[in-house]
C-alpha cells in the first residue's frame, strides 16, 4: 500500500528563517501532492498543490517542490513568523482514487 | 470565504448508541468526503460521495457506517452502533472537482467521544 512519510515530528526555527518540511512517498508517484495547515482542534486548511509533472509551485511566502526521482516533496516557508506555528500535513492523491492519503504531519514552532 | 459547516462540534455518546454527524458542504461543490483523526494520529479517509452515491470507501468504513445526502445541502455520517475505538475527530470535506485545482475544504470537525 502507498505510504506518505513526514520524517520530522517537530521543527523549531527562529523567526525570519526559512522552514523546510519534507514529505516522502513509497512506490509509485501520486498524481499530485497537497499541503495543508492544521491548528489544534481544527480541520486541515489547504495551502498548496503540486502535480506530478511540476517541479515547483509558489504562493506568497510558500514554495513546494516535487522530485519524482527522490520520491519527495519539500515545503518551504520563507521569512517565517510565529503565526506560522502549526502542524503541516502532506497529502497524496493517486490516479483513480478519490481518497487523500495523509502523512502524520510536522509540527512547526517559530520562535520570536 | 465559503465554509464547510459541521454540527455538533462535540458529541458524547454511550457505546452501542447510534450517532449522526452533520455537515453542510460548500454549495457549488460536487464531491463530498468524511475523514477521521484519532487523537495524535494521522487523518484517515473514510468515504467519498459523488452524484448521490458512494464513489470510494476505506476498510474503516464498514457496515456500521453509512452516509446520506438527504436534501440539497446536508451530508451526514451515521455510525449505527458506536464502539470505544470510534472516538475521534470526524472531518467533513468537499471539493469542486477532485481537489486537483483548489484542494479540499475541510470543516472544523466533530469531536466524538464514546464512553
Amino acid at each position: 500500500s502507498q505510504k506518505i512519510e513526514q520524517n520530522s515530528e517537530a521543527l523549531n526555527i527562529q523567526e525570519g528563517k526559512t522552514a523546510t518540511l519534507t514529505c516522502n512517498y513509497t512506490n509509485y508517484s501520486p498524481a499530485y501532492l497537497q499541503w495543508y495547515r492544521q491548528d489544534p482542534g481544527r480541520g486541515p486548511v489547504f495551502l498548496l498543490l503540486i502535480r506530478e509533472n511540476e517541479k515547483e509551485k509558489r504562493k506568497e511566502r510558500l514554495k513546494v517542490t516535487f522530485d519524482t526521482t527522490l520520491k519527495q516533496s519539500l515545503f518551504h516557508i520563507t521569512a517565517s513568523q510565529p503565526a506560522d506555528s502549526a502542524t503541516y500535513l502532506c497529502a497524496a492523491k493517486y490516479t483513480g482514487r478519490r481518497a487523500l492519503t495523509f502523512g502524520s504531519g510536522t509540527r512547526l514552532q517559530v520562535q520570536p | 470565504e465559503p465554509e464547510v459547516t459541521q454540527t455538533p462540534s462535540h458529541q458524547v455518546t454511550q457505546m452501542g448508541q447510534e450517532v449522526i454527524l452533520r455537515c453542510v458542504p460548500i454549495s457549488n461543490h460536487l464531491y463530498f468526503y468524511w475523514y477521521r483523526q484519532i487523537l495524535g494520529q494521522k487523518v484517515e479517509f473514510l468515504v467519498s460521495f459523488y452524484n448521490n452515491e458512494i464513489s470510494e470507501k476505506s476498510e474503516i468504513f464498514d457496515d456500521q457506517f453509512s452516509v446520506e445526502r438527504p436534501d440539497g445541502s446536508n451530508f451526514t455520517l451515521k455510525i449505527r452502533s458506536t464502539k470505544l475505538e470510534d472516538s475521534a475527530m470526524y472531518f467533513c470535506a468537499s471539493s469542486e472537482l477532485l481537489g486537483q485545482l483548489y484542494g479540499y475544504t475541510f470543516g472544523s470537525g466533530t469531536r466524538l467521544t464514546v464512553v
